[in-house]
């Protein structure tokens, strides 16, 4: 079925090291992904997309890494800072239904210790 | 502020009682969508625009829900009768080319 899904609900990091979020996904048609970076009473914030042609893609300070055999998808962010406090969803996009169908993950709450 | 704006941000109302929500997507976008998220869970889709026309509508957009989109521009969501269950975060998005970019959001209480 549609399901995209994390492994982890919670992550505490501390400051100053690198976060890694995953997230699953069930989908082989799904062509690309986006994660996005939710702060309390915000709506949810893109942060880095990839395409299923490309294994990974940097950013400022993240790199979206994209294994399509194994279906499982993750954030790196470098350097982790405590504004990067949020929950991070993945989000799983394909064209093949009426409207460009987005399903997002429940999501993984990134706490960054001082 | 380019970016998609929803008002209001907060709205408290009674059971039974009819709120409207709306949406202004950023300008070039033709595509409109709408969400509904509850505390700890990812947004689950509501229903589309693109342009005027109303694409698609989820399972979970019941018969009290209703949404326009009348000139391909701004959006409005409403809920009549309104019920507990309705509170939620509904959340607006709209997108150009490739990536859908969201708004603030509205949050619902009903007591």
């Amino acid at each position: 079925g549609e399901n995209v899904g994390l492994h982890l609900p919670t992550l505490s990091v501390q400051e100053g090291d690198n976060s890694i979020i995953n997230c699953a996904y069930s989908n082989s048609a799904s062509d690309y992904f986006i994660w996005y970076k939710q702060e309390s009473g915000k709506g949810p914030q893109f942060i880095i997309d990839i395409r299923s042609n490309m294994d990974k893609r940097q950013g400022q300070r993240v790199t979206v890494l994209l294994n399509k055999t194994v279906k499982h998808l993750s954030l790196q962010i470098a350097a982790t800072q405590p504004g990067d406090s949020a929950v991070y969803f993945c989000a799983e996009n394909w064209a093949e239904t009426s409207y460009d169908k987005v399903i997002f993950g429940p999501g993984t709450s990134l706490s960054v210790i001082p | 502020d380019t970016g998609v704006s929803q008002n209001p941000r907060h709205k408290i109302t009674k059971r039974g009682q009819n709120v409207t929500f709306r949406c202004d997507p950023i300008s070039e976008h033709n595509r409109l969508y709408w969400y509904r998220q509850t505390l700890g869970q990812g947004p689950e889709f509501l229903t589309y625009f693109q342009n005027e026309a109303q694409l698609e509508k989820s399972r979970l957009l019941s018969d009290r829900f209703s949404a326009e989109r009348p000139k391909g521009s701004f959006s409005t969501l409403e809920i009549q009768r309104t019920e507990q269950g309705d509170s939620a975060m509904y959340l607006c998005a709209s997108k150009g080319y490739e990536t859908q970019y969201f708004g603030p959001g509205t949050r619902l209480l009903v007591l």
